[in-house]
């Protein structure tokens, strides 16, 4: 098992463009989230997914896109990216939320300048 | 809505000292009290794990038991190695789809 994979795992863009943050999980999954990592303010919630074909917004959302073709597959797209998205991204994946264990990436480490 | 408290690192600790990080959250329901650790450069891993009230999760001689009545998780260890140097997050899931995180604790155990 590979477990929870995430690519790149680096990244430097400049303001406006447009990138995707790719995330695969062979563990059958059906619960996928993401999440941004800056200092001094935990993990938050981006987007997540229940299943394949249905997602939802988490608690910073704007700025960011997300879809779920398959239950192996949850990419984050950054539509026009700025300097307050410069962070590290992770993508998660569980059997669900309740009582289940949070499997994580090695994260996406991303500067817009 | 669902929150996390934890203390404020750094921590600092000599090597085979004892640990403590406190943890306090607010939830409705019965959630489920987790923590995982951040290794330097890598995702986050669960450490352990608390499903309800009074239970006591352990592992790698970590422990943390499920206090519902001061609404508290703290983590402890016996005897901190230098290998635990570490970022250390408590989170809930209260249902609704969601996990909540706290902003994590620094622990750096010195030889």
């Amino acid at each position: 098992n590979a477990g929870v994979t995430q690519t790149p795992k680096f990244q430097v863009l400049k303001t406006g463009q447009s990138m995707t943050l790719q995330c695969a999980q062979d563990m059958n999954h059906e619960y996928m989230s993401w999440y941004r990592q800056d200092p001094g303010m935990g993990l938050r919630l981006i987007h997540y997914s229940v299943g394949a074909g249905i997602t939802d917004q988490g608690e910073v959302p704007n700025g960011y896109n997300v879809s779920r073709s398959t239950t192996e597959d949850f990419p984050l797209r950054l539509l026009s990216a700025a300097p307050s998205q410069t962070s590290v991204y992770f993508c998660a994946s569980s059997y669900g939320t309740d009582y289940y264990e949070q499997y994580f990436g090695p994260g996406t480490r991303l500067t817009v300048t | 809505g669902d929150s996390v408290t934890q203390m404020e690192g750094p921590v600092t600790l000599s090597e085979e000292a004892f640990l403590t990080i406190n943890c306090t959250y607010t939830a409705t329901g019965y959630p489920s009290l987790f923590w995982y650790v951040q290794y330097p450069g890598e995702g986050l891993q669960l450490l352990l794990k608390a499903t309800k009230a009074d239970d006591k999760g352990s592992n790698k001689g970590f422990e943390a038991t499920y206090r519902k009545e001061t609404t508290s998780f703290h983590l402890e260890k016996g005897s901190v190695q230098v290998s635990d140097s570490a970022v250390y997050f408590c989170a809930l899931s209260g249902g609704y789809q969601k996990v909540t995180f706290g902003t994590g604790t620094k622990l750096q155990v010195i030889p």
